[in-house]
This record gives C-alpha cells, structure tokens and sequence, in this order.
C-alpha cells in the first residue's frame, strides 16, 4: 500500500531535549515536506526536499532541521525543542514536487515540549 | 500577503449543496488550483484539482473563471462526513518561490449539521 508514514505519532519532551520525528514514503517520490499546524494558522510549510541531499527552507523553518540522505526518508530534527514548538506535524510526498501534483500525507505527530 | 483567502468557517445542513471560494490573486500562467480535505487529528486528503473552467469526480466538482483569480469547490448534498477542514493550495511564484514551496492557505472549516 502507498503510504507515508510517519513516527511518533505522539512525543512528550522537554525544553532543549534533542529529538527527531521520522518520516517514510513507499512511493519512489522525489519530493518530501514537513508542515506544522497549529490552531487559526492552518498548515506551514517547514522544509522540503526536491530530491535526495537536496533542501530548502519553507515559510517557518527556525529551530528545525532536516535530512534527505535517502529518497525515502525525510526526518525531522529539533535540535534544542522550545514550547512554542508544541504543535501537530505533517510529512507530506510527490512525485517530483509540481504544484499540480497530488500530495500525500502522513498521519501526523503530535508534539507536546514542556 | 496571503496566498489565498478563503472563508474561516461555513456551517451547512445535511442534503445542500456547499460552495467554497478561495481568492488567489496572484497565481501564476501555470499554476493548477488543488483542493485537499482535512478530517481531525489526520492528514490533509487530495479532493479536486483543475485548471480553468469546471472540473468534477465522484466527490466534488471545481469552477474557476476565465481570469483564474479565484474558485469555487462545490459540494453536492453534503453529509455529517464531509465535516472538515478545506484547503485551496496554488503555487508560490508571486514570491519567487521554488517549485518546491508549497503554499496552504488557513483552510475553511466545514460544519455540517443534521
């Protein structure tokens, strides 16, 4: 089955304490992203990768860092996590990353920084 | 700048027909209008995409007028189901934006009641 998936699907942590969200797509896609989404903002974009060892910031990427060593993993890093990192995270995939290709998404990970 | 504008909220009943419109002033020759469905606590779901005129599937159906600056997804007969959250998705360009910048607007949340 076509798939992104994505793990934790929920984190606890406290401030400063490294920790990485992963994500895996099945589906040979070329492009990757991670959004975060938090109540009246909808989905912003992080990062995104067009391809492996290849990425670029999106609309609110400070205090994330990514990976694309592989095509088919994307993991999110939050090297010193803060509160107002608590939020709902997506990894999304396509194939090559065209705005009129279809995204598919993960199931998301729930992270609470306290 | 927004990317694009839609309605924060719309409430509906069981068995009408719903029309969301998204504004998107600023898109590109290129660039499709996608919509995707977002269910609670799950990722965003590919619904609908087109470039001008009308488009339909099972699910719903897309109009976008011959100057393309806005949309309209249209629900037919809606059920309790279709509660959600709504995204309008074009592309980044006005920005000088990659290909790979993606842009959701802040979504409109769906409330249908029986």
């Amino acid at each position: 089955e076509a798939q992104v998936t994505q793990n934790p699907r929920y984190l606890i942590t406290v401030t400063g304490k490294k920790l990485t969200v992963t994500c895996s797509q099945n589906m040979n896609h070329e492009y990757m992203s991670w959004y975060r989404q938090d109540p009246g903002l909808g989905l912003r974009q992080i990062y995104y990768s067009m391809n492996v060892e290849v990425t670029d910031k999106g609309d609110v990427p400070e205090g994330y860092k990514v990976s694309r060593k592989e095509k088919r993993n994307f993991p999110l890093i939050l090297e010193s996590p803060s509160p107002n990192q608590t939020s709902l995270y997506f990894c999304a995939s396509s194939l090559f990353g065209g705005l009129n290709e279809k995204l598919f998404f993960g199931s998301g990970t729930q992270l609470s920084v306290l | 700048l927004a990317k694009t504008t839609q309605p924060i909220s719309m409430d509906s009943y069981e068995g009408q027909e719903v029309n969301i419109t998204c504004s998107h002033n600023n898109i590109a020759t290129n660039d499709y209008i996608t919509w995707y469905q977002q269910f609670p606590s799950q990722g965003p779901r590919f619904i609908i995409q087109g470039y001008k005129t009308k488009v339909t599937n099972e699910v719903a159906s897309l109009f976008i007028p011959a100057d393309r600056k806005s949309s309209t997804l249209s629900l037919p007969r809606v059920s309790l189901s279709d509660t959600a959250v709504y995204y309008c998705l074009v592309g980044d360009r006005s920005y000088g934006g990659s290909q790979g910048n993606l842009i959701f607007g802040k979504g409109t949340k769906l409330s249908v009641k029986p």
